[in-house]
């Protein structure tokens, strides 16, 4: 098994500009999850999805979307660009419906920096 | 929302010591996690609980559900050991993500 893969892994963009950060597991995890790692501060739950078709905001959804067509993928888009989204992203996936009592699997992570 | 604190935020010993990284939150829990992310970023799960003490090979967990807090505890430590730890919890309830510490950075020199 691959685990959570992510695309690209370094990415820079200007201001204003828009663009899809890719997420896909082979676990067949019913849940998937982004988080932002700033620094200083604790990873921040942005979206996240319980199945296909289903998706919900976490703490910091402002300039986010996100949808979940099939269980392996579940893409965050930024729609536009701002010097506040550059951070580190994370996908992370687990069993049944996310609940905290399940082992979390994390992507490697995309460092996005925004000009 | 629950508040995670971790102490220490940052901690550098020698090789073999033994090592210990707290944990506190502020709200009763479904589940506690401890992680690693290694400089270059990846995290990594090591330990799940809900109760009582987890070991595997040198690291051991525990957590106190009425005291609101765990220890992730490393014997015999190693350079390789040294990474980021980070606690992170689930109030349960709903299918609404881990709220995380901000990590202790662990520096063991041989």
């Amino acid at each position: 098994n691959a685990g959570v893969t992510q695309t690209p892994k370094f990415q820079v963009l200007k201001t204003g500009q828009s663009m899809t950060l890719q997420c896909a597991q082979d676990m067949n995890h019913e849940y998937m999850s982004w988080y932002r790692q700033d620094p200083g501060m604790g990873l921040r739950l942005i979206h996240y999805s319980v199945g296909a078709g289903i998706t919900d905001q976490g703490e910091v959804p402002n300039g986010y979307n996100v949808s979940r067509s099939t269980t392996e993928d579940f893409p965050l888009r930024l729609l536009s660009a701002a010097p506040s989204q550059t951070s580190v992203y994370f996908c992370a996936s687990s069993d049944l419906t996310g609940t905290g009592d399940n082992e979390q699997f994390f992507g490697p992570g995309t460092r996005l920096t925004v000009l | 929302k629950n508040e995670v604190e971790q102490s220490p935020q940052n901690l550098t010993a020698q090789e073999g010591e033994f090592i210990t990284i707290n944990c506190s939150y502020s709200v009763g829990i479904s589940a506690l996690h401890w992680l690693q992310q290694h400089p270059g970023g990846g995290i990594v799960s090591l330990f799940m609980l809900s109760s009582g003490k987890k070991k595997h090979g040198r690291l051991i967990a525990t957590i106190n559900i009425q005291e609101k807090h765990s220890s992730l505890h490393i014997t015999a430590s190693h350079p390789r050991d040294s990474a980021v730890y980070i606690c992170a919890v689930h109030s349960g309830g709903g299918a609404d993500g881990l709220t995380f510490g901000k990590g202790t950075h662990l520096i063991i020199q041989p």
